[in-house]
C-alpha cells in the first residue's frame, strides 16, 4: 500500500519570498509522483509530475520539485511567490504498474502575505 | 480542447434520497476516475472506469456506484444519502488508465 505525508497543513509566506512545501511518500514499489493545486471553489490542476528520468522536474507557474528516492521525498519549491499562488497544494502518488488510483496527501494550504 | 466537465456544479439533497452526478471527459480520453473530497477525510478514490468497465474500486459502501457509456461519459450514483456524503465529488479523465489525470471542477453535494 502507498501513503503520502504532507507535514505542513498551513504555510504562510511573504510575497516574493521563496517557499518549500514538503511531501514524503511510502511505497513498496516504484512510483509516479504528482503535485496538484486547488484554487478556491475549483477542481485540481496538475502542477508537475515525476515519471522517470531527471529528478528535478519543472512545472507550471514557476514551480519545481525534486524527487529524492533515498529520502522518499518530493518537495515542491518556488523561488518567489505571488499573491496568485494562494491555494491548497496536494501531493499524490500512484504506482507505475498500471494502477489507476491516485493516493493523495492531506494538502498544504499556502497563504501569501502581502 | 475542452476540459473535463461535471454537472451539476452544486446540488442539495435530503437524507435518504439518491443522486446522480455526471462527468464528460476530455475528448479522446477513455479512462474516468471519481474522487470524494471532504475536510475530514481529504481526497479519496471512489472508482475508475475504462472502456465501460470498472477497473478499480475504492473502499466505499455499495451505495456508491457508477457506470461509463460508450462515449466515455460517466455517471456516479449515490443511493440512500447520508449526511456524511456531503462532499466535493471530483471526476478525472486520462487517455489510458495509467496516464496523467486531468480533473474537472467538481460537483458540490450537500445532504441535509
Amino acid at each position: 500500500a502507498q501513503s503520502v505525508t504532507q507535514l505542513d497543513s498551513q504555510v504562510p509566506v511573504f510575497e516574493e519570498a521563496p517557499v518549500e512545501l514538503r511531501c514524503n511518500y511510502s511505497s513498496s514499489v516504484s512510483v509516479y509522483l504528482f503535485w496538484y493545486v486547488q484554487y478556491p471553489n475549483q477542481g485540481l490542476q496538475l502542477l508537475l509530475k515525476y515519471l522517470s528520468g531527471s529528478t528535478l522536474v519543472k512545472g507550471i507557474n514557476g514551480f519545481e520539485a525534486e524527487f529524492n528516492k533515498s529520502q522518499t521525498s518530493f518537495h515542491l519549491r518556488k523561488p518567489s511567490v505571488h499573491i496568485s499562488d494562494t491555494a491548497e497544494y496536494f501531493c499524490a502518488v500512484s504506482d507505475n504498474f498500471g494502477n489507476e488510483k491516485l493516493t493523495f496527501g492531506t494538502g498544504t494550504r499556502l497563504t501569501i502575505i502581502p | 480542447k475542452a476540459g473535463v466537465t461535471q454537472t451539476p456544479r452544486y446540488l442539495i439533497k435530503t437524507r435518504g434520497q439518491q443522486v446522480t452526478l455526471s462527468c464528460s471527459p476530455i475528448s479522446g480520453h477513455r479512462s474516468v476516475s471519481w474522487y470524494q473530497q471532504t475536510p475530514g477525510q481529504g481526497l479519496q478514490f471512489l472508482f475508475e472506469y475504462f472502456s465501460e468497465t470498472q477497473r478499480n474500486k475504492g473502499n466505499f459502501p455499495g451505495r456508491f456506484s457508477g457506470r461509463q457509456f460508450s462515449n466515455s461519459r460517466s455517471e456516479m450514483n449515490v443511493s440512500t444519502l447520508e449526511l456524511g456524503d456531503s462532499a466535493l465529488y471530483l471526476c478525472a479523465s486520462s487517455l489510458e488508465s495509467s496516464d496523467i489525470k486531468y480533473f474537472g471542477p467538481g460537483t458540490r453535494l450537500t445532504v441535509t
